[in-house]
């Protein structure tokens, strides 16, 4: 089960493009890179998926390097409701993930 | 429209008693999982259902049981063997590919022992 390393905490203020880093150096040939994002007494919800290079969809950018030991999520112009605590998870179709402590990032005004 | 039902939102809990937590989902998905989740803490994964009438432990499976004879619910009991039950506790479902469309989670419920 592959484990991923992140910061504990960040804060950014609004307007900002906020990249948070997540490392998972034992990453497999057939795992992919998830993140999700969770508030306060709620559930975490998708937020995008990856497996190498960039991906893009509306809400987020993942940027993923040619070793794969790594993960960079990138919220481009957070506001106030981009306050939340995000999970990077690694792991391949069928198996279970960890999802760790998280990444909480606090916008400031 | 789709989702998972999670109830209770909060429920209250005295010393060596079992409670039953409830998931439902109608989203015809196939694995269900619960989650516990305490303060400042990330998600811990108790037990899991990939089918009906199979379920496996997780992390933390002691003092917990589950049962899956619908593929719609997937209930929990914290028994009174659980020593520190108070928690957030998440439910969630997925396809069999969960890489492909992700976990869906229930808004979860608020377990307090009094």
């Amino acid at each position: 089960l592959a484990k991923t390393t992140q910061p504990i905490s960040m804060d950014s203020y609004e307007g900002q493009e906020v990249n948070i880093t997540c490392s998972h150096n034992n990453i497999a040939t057939n795992d992919y890179i998830t993140w999700y994002q969770q508030f306060p007494s709620q559930g975490p919800r998708f937020i995008i998926q990856g497996y190498k290079t960039k991906v893009t969809n509306e809400v987020a950018s993942l940027f993923i390097p040619a070793d794969r030991k790594s993960s960079t999520l990138s919220l481009p112009r957070v506001s106030l409701s981009d306050t939340a605590v995000y999970y990077c998870l690694v792991g391949e179709a069928g198996n279970q993930f960890y999802f760790g402590t998280g990444t909480s990032l606090t916008v400031i005004p | 429209d789709g989702g998972i039902t999670q109830s209770p939102k909060y429920l209250f809990r005295k010393e060596g008693q079992n409670v039953t937590l409830s998931c439902e989902q109608n989203l015809n998905h196939d694995a269900m999982y619960w989650y516990r989740q305490d303060p400042g803490q990330g998600l811990r994964l108790i037990y899991y259902s990939q089918i009906v009438n199979d379920f496996q432990k997780g992390d933390i499976a002691e003092g917990y049981s589950v049962s899956r004879e619908k593929k719609e619910s997937f209930p929990l009991t914290v028994t009174s063997a659980q020593k520190n039950p108070t928690a957030f506790y998440l439910c969630a479902s997925s396809t069999g590919q969960v890489l492909v469309y992700g976990y869906t989670f229930g808004s979860g419920t608020r377990l307090t022992v009094v």
